[in-house]
């Protein structure tokens, strides 16, 4: 199936703890991205990643590391995770044709809720 | 990006035509107006997306007005697998900030039996 696979779908640990959250997508599509989704249900973009090229880093603390191996991939790893990092993270990928309006129509993951006890 | 106003909430008899309106009064002429849903516990899924003219899909129709400061997205007979909060987007497109796409609260449809 072609899609954006992310995993795992539900990590539970310990602050303190180093976690990683991984994401793949078979589109061929260019630019991928992370989301964050909060307990009261806002979503917004944390990174985006173009050909494995930094695009757009959102104010995320240096806590968060994304890693892009190549351009099928988006890792995203978190150190010393706190409390308030509980979340369900979305990776996200799109085509990146120029200025084309589909540049901003993304398919997005099935998330992966974090727990920080 | 402009501001959008979607209603909180709506509910809609299964079968029946859904209407989901989105106030952008502040829209600019280069602002695409994007639709996305979320189905409990799953990811935003996209929609469609329209510049000044109508569109139709597989999924849904987007009718934007004339003076391009709302629109109606429309799910012709929805099913009870529609039930999702609806997102109304509106987007420019500048180089380094694609795919940046500013979440709302959305309207949460709910298609009744």
């Amino acid at each position: 199936d072609t899609a954006v696979s992310q995993t795992p779908k539900y990590l539970v640990t310990q602050m303190g703890n180093d976690k990683s959250i991984k994401c793949e997508q078979n589109l061929g599509h260019d630019t991928m991205y992370w989301y964050k989704q909060d307990s009261k249900k806002f979503l917004k973009i944390m990174f985006s990643y173009n050909n494995k090229e930094l695009i757009i880093n959102e104010t995320v603390p240096n806590r968060f590391s994304p890693k892009s191996p190549d351009k099928a991939h988006l890792n995203l790893h978190i150190n010393s995770l706190e409390l308030g990092d509980s979340a369900v993270y979305f990776c996200a990928s799109s085509q990146h044709p120029g200025q084309s309006s589909g540049a901003n129509v993304l398919t997005f993951g099935a998330g992966s809720r974090l727990t920080v006890l | 990006d402009a501001k959008t106003t979607q209603p909180p909430s709506m509910d809609c008899a299964e079968g029946r035509a859904a209407n989901l309106p989105c106030n952008h009064s502040t829209i600019s002429g280069n602002e695409y107006v994007y639709w996305y849903r979320q189905i409990h516990s799953q990811g935003p899924q996209y929609i469609i997306h329209g510049l000044k003219n109508n569109e139709t899909n597989e999924m849904a129709s987007l009718i934007i007005t004339e003076d391009r400061k709302s629109s109606t997205l429309i799910l012709p007979h929805a099913t009870l697998r529609d039930t999702a909060v609806y997102y109304c987007i509106v987007r420019v497109l500048l180089r380094g900030s694609q795919g940046n796409l500013i979440f709302g609260k959305g309207t949460k449809l709910s298609v009744k039996p």
